[in-house]
């Protein structure tokens, strides 16, 4: 089965700075992977998906982006954080055409101030 | 379109009860459906799918869920709640866009199972 390693765990960061949220898969190839943000410990909102390198589709517009750099590696960024940025933010793999379920990352609680 | 519905936020239920926790969805053609439960900061853990098949699908912790076409839903169930099944839990049913699997999260539904 897949494994999805996200980092860091917790992030404290003040209104403006820029982010970055890695997330790496092992255990599958050309994975079709996702980010999710989680607030107030409910509902999932998917922010990007990626089908293949350097293929993303946003879902929301928003002052974050994403990248993929490589086959397994999907990075969330900002350029400046705003306090609504703050939240649980969740990698996922698959949920594809061979791998219908999703398999999900520990997760990244991020705290704007 | 397709869309999913949790129409429970909480669900309290005392240990050794039967549980079940309500999803119904919307979706064009044949649905693909999920469960996941999240623990308390963490990520979700996939408990069980229905892709095809009989309708009664088994999957982990002794959960089970029942789809029903006809009336479009796809619930739950465990015989004998344990306090460690209080989660987050989550139904998801599948979609295709633009070549990519994209999945539809229902708002979730706390599970409380008091001792």
């Amino acid at each position: 089965s897949q494994t999805i390693h996200q980092w860091p765990a917790t992030l404290v960061q003040p209104v403006g700075s820029p982010l970055s949220l890695e997330c790496t898969v092992e255990g599958t190839s050309n994975p079709n992977l996702y980010w999710y943000r989680q607030a107030a410990g409910r509902g999932l909102q998917l922010l990007f998906y990626s089908v293949g390198i350097g293929q993303i589709s946003s879902e929301v517009p928003q002052n974050l982006s994403a990248s993929r750099p490589q086959d397994r590696q999907f990075i969330l960024s900002s350029k400046k954080l705003l306090l609504s940025d703050s939240g649980f933010y969740l990698c996922a793999s698959g949920g594809g055409p061979s791998t219908d379920t999703q398999y999900f990352g520990p997760g990244t609680r991020l705290t704007v101030l | 379109a397709q869309s999913v519905a949790q129409p429970e936020d909480q669900v309290n239920v005392a240990e050794g009860n039967p549980l079940t926790v309500k999803c119904t969805y919307s979706v064009s053609g044949n649905p693909y459906l999920f469960w996941y439960v999240q623990y308390p900061n963490r990520g979700l853990q996939f408990l069980l799918k229905y892709i095809t098949g009989d309708n009664l699908v088994k999957g982990s912790y002794g959960f089970e869920a029942e789809f029903n076409k006809s009336q479009t839903s796809f619930h739950l169930k465990k015989p004998s709640a344990l306090v460690s099944d209080s989660a987050l839990y989550f139904c998801a049913v599948r979609t295709i866009s633009g070549g990519s699997y994209i999945p539809t999260f229902g708002r979730g539904t706390s599970l409380i199972v008091h001792p």
